[in-house]
């Protein structure tokens, strides 16, 4: 089925440890994005980005980095990890024409301990 | 930068009774609007969405919004709550010129039996 693919699902991470995420979407959107949800604080953007090569920060940047060397992916990294970086993080897609909204993946519980 | 507000973070309604779960944006530009849910533990869905068409706007599972711009309002509705509608709501806008999303906190919905 089409659609946005986050890997891993799950993930527990000591202090200071480094890891990446990965999304992947089939549907050729240019548009891409790396949400965390917070209770209480809803979803906020870490980074996005327009288009292959491209990326921009959002919201929230600090202690992550991305990289979008294709097309169809877009890797989110922790660095550092810390307890503060606990949360679920989502990535999305969008076409350049945001009428259709963003389609989202299943999502990344990760846990720093 | 567009601001969303949900008021309410939680509701709760009596299965059968109306449902009504309210979302005001900030632009003075009629932007696209659209309502997620969340169910527990998945990623978000697409409701339903405006996009400058008919200011009532149907979405799944029986759910509908109202666009008004005279009160900058996007509020969700549904006549008959079901218990299986228990989940996270999220309201977003995004600008038409824009390339990102702005989501409202959420507004969890409990159902009683």
């Amino acid at each position: 089925n089409a659609g946005v693919t986050q890997t891993p699902k799950f993930r527990v991470l000591k202090t200071g440890q480094s890891m990446t995420l990965l999304c992947a979407q089939d549907m050729n959107h240019e548009y891409m994005y790396w949400y965390r949800q917070d209770p209480g604080m809803g979803l906020r953007l870490i980074h996005y980005s327009v288009g292959e090569g491209t990326t921009a920060k959002g919201e929230v940047p600090d202690g992550y980095n991305v990289s979008r060397l294709k097309k169809q992916n877009f890797l989110l990294g922790l660095e550092s990890a810390a307890p503060s970086q606990t949360s679920v993080y989502f990535c999305a897609s969008s076409s350049r024409e945001f009428n259709y909204g963003y389609t989202f993946g299943s999502g990344t519980r990760l846990t720093v301990v | 930068a567009q601001s969303v507000t949900q008021l309410g973070s939680h509701v709760s309604v009596s299965e059968g009774a109306l449902v009504l779960l309210r979302c005001n944006y900030s632009s003075s530009v009629p932007p696209y609007l659209f309502w997620y849910v969340q169910y527990p533990n998945q990623g978000l869905q697409l409701l339903l969405k405006y996009t400058s068409a008919a200011t009532l706007v149907k979405g799944i599972n029986g759910f509908e919004a109202e666009f008004k711009k005279s009160e900058t309002s996007f509020h969700l509705t549904k006549p008959s709550a079901h218990m299986s509608d228990a989940a996270e709501y999220f309201c977003a806008v995004s600008e038409w010129t824009g390339n990102q999303f702005y989501f409202g906190t959420g507004t969890s919905l409990t159902v009683i039996p």
